[in-house]
């Protein structure tokens, strides 16, 4: 049972350049979670999804692309990267909480992707 | 609406004397309350979590929390640090009548121990 991974561990990329953050949980979670970590600002919500296919905006979501096609896998996109998005990002899964919600269950999360936009 | 906050961002302690690091939210309802630790360069891990079962909960590690409702806080402590403790806490609130799958982050304390 790995938990949830991710990868890769560190990325460096030009601005304007494209890529994806790889996350896959072993733990048939309904809920998975992208978050960026700055420092002084804990973590912040990018985007989430609460099953296969479906996907929703967090607190910060422009610039990134997020789809859910497997309750496995959550894959993050950034179309063009900016130095703005230099930070550390997590995923997260947790199962299915109170009526639909995330109360009662905690997150797992992964060992995080270290980003730099020069 | 939901809110955390963590009232120290930074908290050094010698090793062996007690820690507290303080959280206070701000919720609608009942919340769940959760407190993570984040070694350096490492993910989030849970320590404990509140549920509406018994106020006192106990964690990982020698670490517990007691829920207030009436001073809306959800302190953590231990007796005794060690030098492994030495890291980043997070406390965390998520509301069931938020409507929304939504975990609210505190902005984090960092715990430092002496020698």
């Amino acid at each position: 049972n790995a938990g949830v991974t991710q990868t890769p561990k560190f990325q460096v990329l030009k601005t304007g350049q494209s890529m994806t953050l790889q996350c896959a949980q072993d733990m048939n979670h309904e809920y998975m979670s992208w978050y960026r970590q700055d420092p002084g600002m804990g973590l912040r919500l990018i985007h989430y999804s609460v099953g296969a296919g479906i996907t929703d905006q967090g607190e910060v979501p422009n610039g990134y692309n997020v789809s859910r096609s497997t309750t496995e896998d959550f894959p993050l996109r950034l179309l063009s990267a900016a130095p703005s998005q230099t930070s550390v990002y997590f995923c997260a899964s947790s199962r299915r909480g109170l009526a639909g919600t995330a109360w009662g269950n905690e997150q797992f999360f992964g060992p995080g992707t270290r980003l730099t936009v020069l | 609406a939901q809110s955390v906050t963590q009232l120290d961002s930074h908290v050094s302690v010698s090793e062996g004397t007690p820690v507290l690091l303080r959280c206070n939210y701000s919720s609608s309802y009942s919340p769940s309350l959760f407190w993570y630790v984040q070694h350096p360069n490492k993910g989030l891990q849970l320590l404990l979590k509140y549920t509406s079962a018994a106020t006192l909960v106990k964690g990982i590690n020698g670490f517990e929390a007691e829920f207030k409702k009436s001073e809306t806080s959800f302190h953590l402590t231990k007796p005794s640090a060690h030098m492994s403790d030495a890291a980043e806490y997070f406390c965390v609130v998520s509301d069931p009548f938020s409507g929304t799958y939504k975990y609210i982050f505190g902005t984090g304390t960092r715990l430092k121990v002496l020698a």
